[in-house]
């Protein structure tokens, strides 16, 4: 199954809301998990089954869920300097387990 | 505190052999699946493979780019997981990362905590 984020990067102004997209190449129902990475730094979970926020993630995080499975956001309502970051979706739906290619988020 | 420590990583040469180490605590290791997954050099994330519990008989998984060169162990009895990497080609370059998955069901099979990476590196 393969996974295109878009956009692969944005500039944004800390306080801007920003929706990244993750789109499967067949269902997936809602098996989707989205991880924050920073530079030299392992994957931080943010959302699970495409919308449960992991315990201690920020609520200005959300995820959402489109369409029959295939169509996914993640969305920071208020972006903070801490969130500039990588955002990389993953399908846990079937093997071979696979991410997104990731949407660098840039301070504008 | 979960705590996930890899080991192991270092330089190659191409057609080599590795094993990485992932030393686990804080968690009951035995009960849960664990995973690989790799990062090269300025890339993405690459999932490379899987290994279920004890439960489920310790059953393994693998990306198509690994499969056949790469091997998933663990030893329970030492709460560590291991990746015997053979044939090491340049591509395989990479941080690699173990996870764990936080449990056995598919509404749970996501990575809750990862170790900070191994770095291995394929080169004459």
């Amino acid at each position: 199954i393969q996974l295109t984020q878009s956009p692969s990067s944005l500039s944004a102004s800390v306080g801007d809301r920003v929706t990244i997209t993750c789109r499967a190449s067949q269902g997936i129902s809602s098996y989707l998990a989205w991880y924050q990475q920073k530079p030299g730094k392992a994957p931080k979970l943010l959302i699970y089954a495409a919308s449960t926020l992991q315990s201690g993630v920020p609520s200005r995080f959300s995820g959402s869920g489109f369409g029959t499975g295939t169509d996914f956001t993640l969305t920071i309502s208020s972006l903070q300097p801490e969130d500039f970051a990588t955002y990389y979706c993953q399908q846990l739906n079937s093997y071979p387990l696979t991410f997104g290619g990731g949407t660098k988020v840039e301070i504008k | 505190e979960v705590q996930l420590v890899e080991s192991g990583g270092g330089l190659v040469q191409p057609g080599g052999s590795l094993r990485l180490s992932c030393a686990a605590s804080g968690f009951s290791f035995s009960d849960h699946y664990m995973d690989w997954v790799r990062q090269a050099p300025g890339k993405g994330l690459e999932w490379v493979g899987r290994i279920r519990n004890r439960a489920n008989s310790h059953t393994t998984e693998y990306a198509a780019s690994v499969k056949g060169r790469f091997t998933i162990s663990r030893d329970d009895s030492k709460n560590s997981l291991y990746l015997q990497m053979n044939s090491l080609k340049t591509d395989d370059t990479a941080v690699y990362f173990c996870a764990r998955v936080l449990g056995t069901t598919l509404s749970d099979h996501h990575f809750d905590y990862w170790g900070q990476g191994t770095l291995v590196t394929v080169s004459s």
